[in-house]
C-alpha cells in the first residue's frame, strides 16, 4: 500500500517569497507521483507529476518538484510567489501499472493550504 | 471539449433519501473513478470503473453504489442517506493508467 505525508496543512509566505510545499511518500514498489492544485470550489488540476526518467520535474505556472528516492520526498517548489497561487495543494501517490493489474488508484495527501501575501 | 462534468454542483438530502450523482466525460477514458473530498482529510477513493459494465471498491466503499453502463458515464448512488455522508464529491477519468482528470465536484449536505 502506498500513503503520502503533507507536512504543513498552511503555509504562508510573501509574494516574490520561495515557495516549498513539503511531500514525502510511501511505497513498497517504484512510485508515479503527483501534485495538484485546487482553487476555491473548483475541482483539481495538474500541476506536474513524475513517473520515470529525469527526477527534476516542471509543471505549469512555473512549479516544479525533485523526486529524491533517498528521502522518499517529492517536495513543490516555486522560486517567486505570486498572489494567484494562493489555493489548496495535494500531492498524490500512485504505482506503475505493472505492479496493479488495472486501474490507477491515487493516494492523496491531506493537502497543504497556500497563503500568499503582500 | 467539456472534460469532466457534474450533475448536479449542489444537493441537499434528508437522512434517508436517496440520489444518484452523474458523472460524464466526453474524452473517451476507459478508467472512471468517484472520491470524496472532507476537509483535513484530502481525496478519499470510494469507486472505480476500468471500463464499461465493470466497477471496483475503493478505501470507502461503503453506502454507496456505483454504475458504468456507458463508457462515458459513472453514476454514484446513495441509497439511504446519512449525515456523514456529507461532503463534496469528485469525479475523475483517466485514459487508463495516465493522468486522471477532475471534475467540478458536487457538495452534498445531508442534515
Amino acid at each position: 500500500a502506498q500513503s503520502v505525508t503533507q507536512l504543513g496543512s498552511h503555509v504562508s509566505v510573501s509574494e516574490g517569497a520561495l515557495v516549498l510545499l513539503r511531500c514525502n511518500y510511501s511505497s513498497s514498489v517504484p512510485p508515479y507521483l503527483f501534485w495538484y492544485v485546487q482553487y476555491p470550489n473548483q475541482g483539481l488540476q495538474l500541476l506536474l507529476k513524475y513517473t520515470t526518467g529525469a527526477t527534476l520535474v516542471k509543471g505549469i505556472n512555473g512549479f516544479e518538484a525533485e523526486f529524491k528516492k533517498s528521502e522518499t520526498s517529492f517536495h513543490l517548489t516555486k522560486p517567486s510567489a505570486h498572489m494567484s497561487d494562493a489555493a489548496e495543494y495535494f500531492c498524490a501517490v500512485s504505482v506503475s501499472p505493472a505492479f496493479t493489474g488495472g486501474g490507477n488508484k491515487l493516494t492523496f495527501g491531506t493537502g497543504t493550504q497556500l497563503k500568499v501575501e503582500l | 471539449n467539456a472534460g469532466v462534468t457534474q450533475t448536479p454542483k449542489f444537493r441537499v438530502l434528508k437522512t434517508g433519501q436517496s440520489m444518484t450523482l452523474l458523472c460524464a466525460q466526453d474524452m473517451n477514458h476507459e478508467y472512471m473513478y468517484w472520491y470524496r473530498q472532507d476537509p483535513g482529510m484530502g481525496l478519499r477513493l470510494i469507486h472505480y470503473s476500468v471500463g464499461e459494465g465493470t466497477t471496483a471498491k475503493g478505501e470507502v466503499p461503503d453506502g454507496y453504489n456505483v454504475s458504468r453502463l456507458k463508457k462515458q458515464n459513472f453514476l454514484l448512488g446513495l441509497e439511504s442517506a446519512a449525515p456523514s455522508q456529507t461532503s463534496v464529491y469528485f469525479c475523475a477519468s483517466s485514459y487508463r493508467q495516465e493522468t486522471q482528470y477532475f471534475g467540478p465536484g458536487t457538495r452534498l449536505l445531508v442534515l
